[in-house]
């Protein structure tokens, strides 16, 4: 059971270059979610989704897109990336019902 | 306006030492709380929580208590291992919003010397 996997691990890109970060999950899981962490700031949610269809913006959206077309994967697009979009990105999971949250083991991002 | 606030790390502690990390909030009605631990090179896992005031979660020897009329959950443990060693973040997750949105502290560093 691999539980939240992201990909890639590590990534650096440059300026105004695109990318998405890769989320998938085994856990049948229909809620899912974006983190970004940056020190000093603790986890700040991106997007989040109730299922496959439904996103809706967390409290820092603004350069990022999201799309759910099935239940197991939750990309995260970065259309034009920014120096200030450096972080370490999280996704995670959680099942019906409940309120632990299952987190992927993070993709860390930066920009030049 | 929802939020948490942890007190600064790093915490250094020596082995078998009381651990206590601070962590208040400010939340719309009545919040579930939540303790996280992330582990180096790894995603967060859920280590407590507690869903209503005056309730305790605990787990592995940590505890924290929900304190509605200080708005705390502190974190304690009454003998920390050097395998405690980590970074532990505060969350709350307002009833509004039905566990889709958690609002995190900035974490608090723990390093346990032999």
């Amino acid at each position: 059971n691999a539980g939240v996997t992201q990909t890639p691990k590590f990534q650096v890109l440059k300026t105004g270059q695109s990318m998405t970060l890769q989320c998938a999950q085994d856990m049948n899981h229909e809620y899912m979610s974006w983190y970004r962490q940056d020190p000093g700031m603790g986890l700040r949610l991106i997007h989040y989704s109730v299922g496959a269809g439904i996103t809706d913006q967390g409290e820092v959206p603004n350069g990022y897109n999201v799309s759910r077309s099935t239940t197991e994967d939750f990309p995260l697009r970065l259309l034009s990336a920014a120096p200030s979009q450096t972080s370490v990105y999280f996704c995670a999971s959680r099942p019906p019902g409940d309120e632990k949250l299952f987190f992927g083991s993070g993709t860390q991002l930066s920009v030049l | 306006g929802n939020s948490v606030t942890q007190m600064e790390g790093p915490v250094t502690l020596s082995e078998e030492a009381f651990l206590t990390i601070n962590c208040t909030y400010t939340a719309t009605g009545y919040p579930s709380l939540f303790w996280y631990v992330q582990y180096p090179g790894e995603g967060l896992q859920l280590l407590l929580k507690a869903t209503k005031a005056d309730d305790k979660g605990s787990n592995k020897g940590f505890e924290a208590t929900y304190r509605k009329e200080t708005t705390s959950f502190h974190l304690e443990k009454g003998s920390v291992q050097v395998s405690d060693s980590a970074v532990y973040f505060c969350a709350l997750s307002p009833p509004i919003y039905n566990f889709n949105k958690f609002y995190f502290g900035s974490g608090t560093k723990l390093n346990v010397k032999p």
